[in-house]
């Protein structure tokens, strides 16, 4: 059975603490992705990440920053998190290409700044 | 910039009752796929459409992808309360996946 995991299913941290949120995938898959989700807004992408340490900017990618050193790990980090930063956020990971490809998703995290 | 519309925002029926929810958008998409996300999990693929026009069956879903391939909709046949859940399509441009906003469909017993 496939699966994507993410480090915590909820985590509530101050303003301007460092926060890292971790995904894990054990499909092999060379695309991994980091969105969030908020009401009214559907799914953004923050950064996607298309081989070990590579990594491309999604389309809010302002106050965040990636790591992958392993392919099956890819790491989301908040340099210094603020209040808009609360959300949920979710990793996904797909085959690589450029044909329509399914995108298998970890359950998510839900992070309140406060 | 694409604009991408799913509707209705919210929907609430009754087990049995049949409903239709739709995706809109002014550009043309390479493809088509629409997810499902119950609460507390991660959205999971239900279908992907890529020829205009096409028409997929998966039990009492039917999914259909526009001639001009810039719409899509999804139509579900008596539905039951477990067809709760965010109802996400998200459309291929240039090689790049776009998720809609959703609809949120509760089915009431």
């Amino acid at each position: 059975d496939v699966k994507v995991t993410q480090s915590s299913r909820y985590l509530v941290k101050r303003t301007g603490e460092k926060v890292f949120l971790e995904c894990v995938q054990d499909m092999d898959h060379e695309n991994m992705f980091w969105y969030r989700q908020d009401p009214g807004l559907g799914l953004r992408l923050i950064y996607f990440s298309y081989d070990v340490k590579m990594k491309e900017k999604g389309d809010i990618p302002e106050g965040y920053s990636v790591s992958r050193e392993k392919k099956e790990r890819f790491s989301l980090i908040l340099e210094s998190a603020s209040t808009n930063q609360t959300s949920m956020y979710l990793c996904a990971s797909s085959v690589a290409g450029q044909a329509a490809y399914e995108q298998y998703f970890g359950p998510g995290t839900r992070l309140t700044v406060t | 910039t694409q604009l991408l519309e799913q509707s209705p925002q919210f929907l609430s029926i009754q087990e049995g009752e049949n409903l239709t929810v739709y995706c809109n958008s002014s550009s043309v998409f390479s493809s088509l796929q629409w997810y499902r996300q119950e609460p507390g999990e991660g959205p999971v693929l239900l279908v992907t459409v890529v020829t205009g026009g096409e028409v997929k069956k998966l039990k009492r879903l039917t999914f259909q992808f526009g001639d001009a391939r810039k719409d899509s909709s999804l139509h579900i046949t008596a539905a039951q309360p477990g067809d709760t859940g965010l109802y996400l399509c998200a459309p291929r441009y240039a090689g790049k996946s776009t998720f809609g906003d959703g609809t949120t469909l509760t089915v009431k017993p």
